[in-house]
C-alpha cells in the first residue's frame, strides 16, 4: 500500500461547480497534513494547512479523518484558475523517515 | 526575487557528462531537499539535509550526490549523467521541524541526450 493514496483524476467540472478530493494515508502516527497545488511544469505551491477541526480560506475547504486515514478537499464555485494538480502530503510518522511524502496528485480541469 | 532559487533553469547536455544543479535560499531554513518529478508521476526524494553536517538518501539517490556547501545552498551532481535522469528537478527548504511544510524553487529542467 502506498503510504498517500489520491485518485489521478482528471476531475473535469463546468465553471461554477462543487468539487471533492480525498487522499488517505497509511501511518496512523502521521501529525501534519497539507493540500499543494501544482500548475503544469511548475513548482508544487502551498495551497492550506490540514488541520484536526477542518479549515476553510476562501472557496477552499480541508478536512482531517485520523481515525479513517484520511483528508480531504473541497473547492466551491471552481473557477478555470482552479485548473491544476492538488499534491496531497503527509509528515512522517515514523521517526526513521524524516521528510515529508507527497501523492501522485489529482488532476482538476475546469470547463468554461 | 524568489526565495529558494534554482540555477539553471533548463539543461541540454549529452550522456556520461557531469552536471551540477545549484539551490540557494533567503528563507534562513535549516533544512533543504532535492527531488526530481518525472511527466505523469509525483515527486521523488533524491537527497535531504537538516544542516551542513546531516544529509540523508533519499528514496531515489543512486547516481547522484549533494553538498552542503552552507545553510543557504544545497547542490545536487550527476556524476556521470544517463538518459533516464532526464526529469524536472525541484529544490525545497523548510523549517527545522518534520511537520513544517515545504517551500519549492521554479524548478530546473534537465534533458540528457
Amino acid at each position: 500500500r502506498k503510504e498517500v493514496e489520491q485518485d489521478p483524476g482528471p476531475f473535469n467540472v463546468p465553471e461554477g461547480a462543487t468539487v471533492a478530493f480525498n487522499c488517505t494515508y497509511s501511518n496512523s502516527a502521521s501529525q501534519s497534513f497539507f493540500w499543494y497545488r501544482q500548475d503544469c511544469r511548475k513548482e508544487p505551491k502551498l495551497l492550506m494547512s490540514v488541520y484536526s477541526s477542518g479549515n476553510e480560506d476562501g472557496r477552499f475547504t480541508a478536512q482531517l479523518n485520523r481515525a479513517s486515514q484520511y483528508i480531504s478537499l473541497l473547492i466551491r464555485d471552481s473557477k478555470l484558475s482552479d485548473s491544476a494538480t492538488y499534491l496531497c502530503v503527509v509528515s512522517p510518522g515514523d521517526p526513521g523517515r524524516r521528510a515529508l511524502t507527497f501523492g501522485s496528485g489529482t488532476r482538476l480541469q475546469v470547463q468554461p | 526575487d524568489a526565495d529558494v532559487t534554482q540555477t539553471p533553469r533548463n539543461r541540454i547536455t549529452k550522456t556520461g557528462k557531469r552536471i551540477m544543479l545549484e539551490c540557494s535560499q533567503t528563507k534562513g531554513h535549516d533544512r533543504m531537499y532535492w527531488y526530481r518529478q518525472d511527466p505523469g508521476l509525483g515527486l521523488r526524494l533524491i537527497y535531504y539535509s537538516f544542516d551542513v553536517k546531516d544529509i540523508n538518501k533519499g528514496e531515489i539517490s543512486d547516481g547522484y550526490s549533494v553538498s552542503r556547501q552552507a545553510q543557504a545552498k544545497f547542490s545536487l551532481s550527476l556524476e556521470s549523467a544517463i538518459p533516464n535522469q532526464t526529469a524536472l528537478y525541484f529544490c525545497a527548504t523548510s523549517r527545522g521541524n518534520s511537520n513544517q511544510p515545504q517551500h519549492f524553487g521554479d524548478g530546473t529542467r534537465l534533458s540528457i541526450l
